[in-house]
């Protein structure tokens, strides 16, 4: 079956405990990418990738980092998490370019 | 700044009738526009698509119309079904080579009266 597979789904960590977001991917997708989902706000996008060892900045990249060194995974790493890093996170994955795009199920993070 | 919006952050329809949901947007270069669906507890899902060089493109029981001059575009769904209650997004890309700017809109929430 076609997946965008995140992990954690939930996670309660405190604030400057580094932390990281796994994503996975078994299409064989160039193009991957990250977004955080606030109410009100919609899906903003924090980093994506166009191919492997190549990332770019979204809209809202501060305080993230990420890495593609292989086609099928793109973490999400959180080196000091703040509580304004709460949020819901959304990876994606594209095949031919970025859209459509296909959706994980989510990665609820609370920072305390 | 760029922005791409909802004209209503809920609607409900009757269930039968047909649902419209309106969006806009204000970069000129957007030339790719995405409608999304997501339902609770799950991300979102692709429903149709549109590129700047047409007005209309239909799918499914659904249809999205792109109107370049006002920079808007709409997402109609024919005889809404009870499963059809989930949070609509419009999303839209300008896209090169070399980068991909991407913004989406707040969503709608959209709720079937039985």
């Amino acid at each position: 079956e076609a997946q965008v597979t995140q992990n954690p789904r939930y996670l309660i960590t405190v604030t400057g405990k580094k932390l990281t977001v796994t994503c996975s991917q078994n299409m064989n997708h160039e193009y991957m990418s990250w977004y955080r989902q606030d109410p009100g706000l919609g899906l903003r996008q924090i980093y994506y990738s166009m191919n492997v060892e190549v990332t770019d900045k979204g809209d809202v990249p501060e305080g993230y980092k990420v890495s593609r060194k292989e086609k099928r995974n793109f973490p999400l790493i959180l080196e000091s998490p703040s509580p304004n890093q709460t949020s819901l996170y959304f990876c994606a994955s594209g095949n031919k370019g970025s859209q459509p795009q296909h959706f994980g199920d989510g990665t609820r993070l609370s920072i305390l | 700044g760029e922005s791409v919006g909802l004209h209503l952050p809920t609607l409900s329809v009757q269930e039968g009738d047909n649902s419209i949901i309106n969006c806009a947007y204000s970069n000129s270069a957007s030339d790719y526009f995405i409608w999304y669906k997501q339902e609770s507890g799950k991300g979102p899902q692709f429903i149709i698509d549109i590129r700047s060089n047409m007005d209309k493109r239909q799918g499914q029981r659904v249809t999205v119309l792109l109107n370049k001059t006002v920079k808007h575009l709409s997402l109609q769904i024919a005889a809404t079904q009870p499963g059809d209650s989930a949070v609509y997004f419009c999303a839209g890309e300008a896209r090169s080579s070399s980068a991909s700017k991407i913004i989406f809109g707040s969503g709608t929430r959209l709720s079937i009266r039985p």
